[in-house]
């Protein structure tokens, strides 16, 4: 397809397993960003990559959460020694601009639940 | 860093009527304002935006309006429908010189009764 792709849709781990969430962005698309959406919240910022810069990491909330993306295309989102609180639709979207005043392109999101 | 402020968290309108949602941002360096619609087990998708050189804009039943003195934006839904059900969220970023993300605020879940 043409838009964003996130899987697994949904998720559920026990707590202190590790899940990774995988995000395959628009073709073309420089920028790459990751959000986390907990239940009838707002988007969180996790971190963004541009290009070959260094990811801005600044919003990753503790460093049990690291990301990679790989050949500037496909994105990993991980978290380690997964916490109740993890819980949340982790989204990922994507733009051709630097992303500051671009559209951003959302996937729809890979739900998670730590039992 | 930015933070931005919507209001209200949940709004219900009679189809027909018009629906305001409001957001504040604390940084005047923001310049962009773009709003995004999240339907049900879907990712947000952008409706309508604004940059800081203007004070309006409008899209068939959507607007925008923007007050850069005291830093507040607002989106006007005329003619609501039910397919305007969904949650809104608003945004804000500054410059791209200044290395920052969109900041959303905390969302708007709308709903239109038929």
């Amino acid at each position: 397809g043409a838009g964003v792709s996130q899987s697994p849709s949904n998720k559920v781990t026990e707590k202190g397993k590790d899940v990774e969430l995988r995000c395959d962005p628009i073709s073309g698309h420089t920028a790459l960003y990751w959000y986390r959406q907990s239940l009838g919240q707002g988007l969180e910022f996790l971190i963004y990559f541009q290009g070959n810069s260094a990811p801005d990491k600044s919003g990753l909330p503790s460093d049990r959460f690291s990301a990679e993306r790989t050949g500037g295309s496909v994105s990993t989102l991980t978290i380690q020694r997964t916490q109740q609180e993890d819980s949340a639709v982790y989204l990922c979207a994507s733009s051709y601009l630097s992303g500051y005043t671009g559209e951003l392109f959302f996937g729809e999101g890979s739900r998670l639940t730590v039992l | 860093g930015e933070n931005v402020e919507q209001h209200p968290s949940t709004l219900s309108v009679q189809e027909g009527d018009s629906a305001v949602i409001k957001c504040t941002y604390s940084d005047s360096a923001s310049n962009y304002f773009p709003w995004y619609k999240q339907e049900l087990g879907k990712g947000p998708q952008l409706i309508i935006d604004i940059r800081s050189n203007v004070g309006e804009k409008k899209d068939q039943r959507i607007a925008v309006t923007l007050n850069k003195t005291a830093k507040h934006f607002s989106l006007h839904i005329t003619e609501t429908q039910p397919e305007d059900s969904a949650v809104y969220f608003c945004a804000a970023s500054p410059p791209a010189n200044a290395g920052n993300m969109l900041t959303f605020g905390g969302g708007t879940r709308l709903m239109v009764k038929p």
